[in-house]
């Protein structure tokens, strides 16, 4: 059964540092796309970054880039995303999500984890 | 910048059929933005349902079905059931490996 598991989100204050973590089980983790995606309260999804799975490429949204590295450990199978300089815009659920089992990278999001809180406030 | 765009609400009937759509604040929608679409009920992680514009993902029920509608991609729920009632979020590959969610739309079943 393919599982994403998110851990570390946690209340921190503007201008900090977290480093939230997604524990894959099930699937052939380093040959498939993953990404983050976030939800600030009562808002709607947003797409953060994502790793190809392929490539080794990664790619962010322009409100988190220079802020936010993607990054994966393979011998882990757990995907990391080190976010610094944090703002209170980044408040959200942030969720770790698979790519499609074809590898191609355009087929978007497949499974979801069940989210982790971020809140960002003195 | 460019904004997807999706119908802010919208309701159904029980076994009645719905189309949401996905647009773009400049330009059409085609099968090149590998259009991709999620269920997602309150409290809850979202769902795929549909990717690469009319690929249903593994377990979702074919009266759900993803279609390019005039310059739009779209969601077609045909006999609408009341587990149905969720927001649903589209999104776009915008090249260059970045997406770009929309707004979402609630759906009511009533």
């Amino acid at each position: 059964e393919v599982q994403l598991l998110e851990s570390g989100g946690n209340l921190v204050q503007p201008g900090g540092s977290l480093r939230l973590s997604c524990e894959a089980s099930g699937f052939t983790f380093s040959s498939l796309a993953m990404s983050w995606v976030r939800q600030a309260p009562g808002k709607g999804l947003e797409w953060v970054s994502s790793f190809s799975g392929s490539s080794g490429s990664t790619y962010y949204a322009d409100s988190v880039k220079g802020r936010f590295t993607i990054s994966r450990d393979i011998s882990k199978n757990t995907l990391y995303l080190q976010m610094n300089s944090l703002r209170a815009d980044d408040t959200a659920v942030y969720y770790c999500a698979k790519g499609g089992n074809s590898g191609n990278y355009r087929d978007g999001f497949d499974i979801w984890g069940q989210g982790t809180m971020v809140t960002v406030s003195s | 910048q460019t904004v997807v765009t999706q119908e802010p609400s919208f309701s159904v009937s029980p076994g009645g059929t719905v189309t949401l759509t996905c647009g773009l604040s400049s330009g059409s929608v085609s099968t090149g933005h590998y259009p991709s679409w999620y269920q997602q009920t309150p409290g809850q992680a979202p769902r795929t349902l549909i990717y690469s514009t009319n690929t249903r993902s593994s377990g979702v029920p074919d009266r759900f079905s993803g279609s390019i509608v005039g310059n739009k991609a779209a969601l077609s729920i045909t006999g609408a059931q009341a587990e149905d009632e969720s927001d649903y979020y589209c999104v776009l590959y915008m090249g260059s490996g970045i997406w770009v969610f929309g707004g979402g739309t609630k759906l009511t079943v009533l």
